[in-house]
């Protein structure tokens, strides 16, 4: 049973860049087709999906975050990574991880226990 | 964007009993290419992710017990849960992955009457 773990700092100041990592176990990085996106939950808000990346480096992002994304996938540490620039209180969140079949239009079948970012002074 | 639309917000319902959700899309989610429609519903237990149950609007994943079906076509949808347990007790959300973005209903708070 594949396994994600979202990892980061916890709080970050407004204005700075959020960075978070995503921790696959269990299971390969780099299987076929198989893609890792990121979702969050703001408070009272409905989930939220992000971005999604595929080992071989495709990516696509939610327009909504005009540009202000990097991600990124390691396969020596099996880890996918988001970077989020300029950030500031509505970024406030519950972050998750999750794999799905394909980089986009696909449901997603794995996910991972998510990581609570604050954007506070 | 495709705006999902859960009801009800909540829902408490005997133990045994059978419980009801709903979900509208804003437009067809129907996928002319493999004749599905790109719904999926989740549960999440406090504290926990998302946990996949059905996808394609009525396929349930492996695992998953026999009493959660889902159900509907084009925008309207519904996830029963037959025969109620206590470990039921969970936000239900749906999801269409139709087409980009990926959007997610506001979710449906399950409890036990």
């Amino acid at each position: 049973q594949l396994q994600l773990q979202a990892s980061g700092p916890g709080l970050v100041k407004p204005s700075e860049t959020l960075s978070l990592t995503c921790t696959v176990s269990n299971g390969s990085i780099t299987s076929n087709n198989y893609c890792w996106g990121w979702i969050r939950q703001a408070p009272g808000k409905d989930l939220e999906w992000i971005g999604s990346i595929c080992f071989r480096g495709s990516t696509y992002h939610n327009p909504s975050f005009k540009s202000r994304l990097t991600m990124s996938v390691d396969t020596s540490k099996k880890e996918v990574s988001l970077k989020m620039r300029s950030v500031t209180a509505a970024d406030t969140a519950v972050y998750y991880c999750a794999g799905r079949q394909e980089l986009l239009e696909y449901y997603f079948d794995s996910w991972g226990q998510g990581t609570l970012v604050t954007v506070s002074s | 964007d495709i705006v999902m639309t859960q009801s009800p917000e909540s829902l408490a319902v005997s133990l045994g009993e059978r419980a009801t959700i709903n979900c509208k899309s804003s437009q067809s989610i129907f996928y002319d290419f493999n004749g599905k429609n790109s719904l999926a519903w989740y549960q999440q237990k406090p504290g926990q992710p998302p946990k996949l149950l059905i996808s394609w609007a009525s396929t349930r994943e492996s695992g998953v017990p026999a009493r959660f079906s889902g159900s509907g076509s084009g925008t309207d949808f519904t996830l029963t849960i037959s025969n109620l347990q206590a470990e039921d007790v969970a936000v239900y959300y749906c999801h269409q992955y139709y087409s980009t973005p990926d959007t997610f209903g506001h979710g449906t708070k399950l409890e036990i009457k």
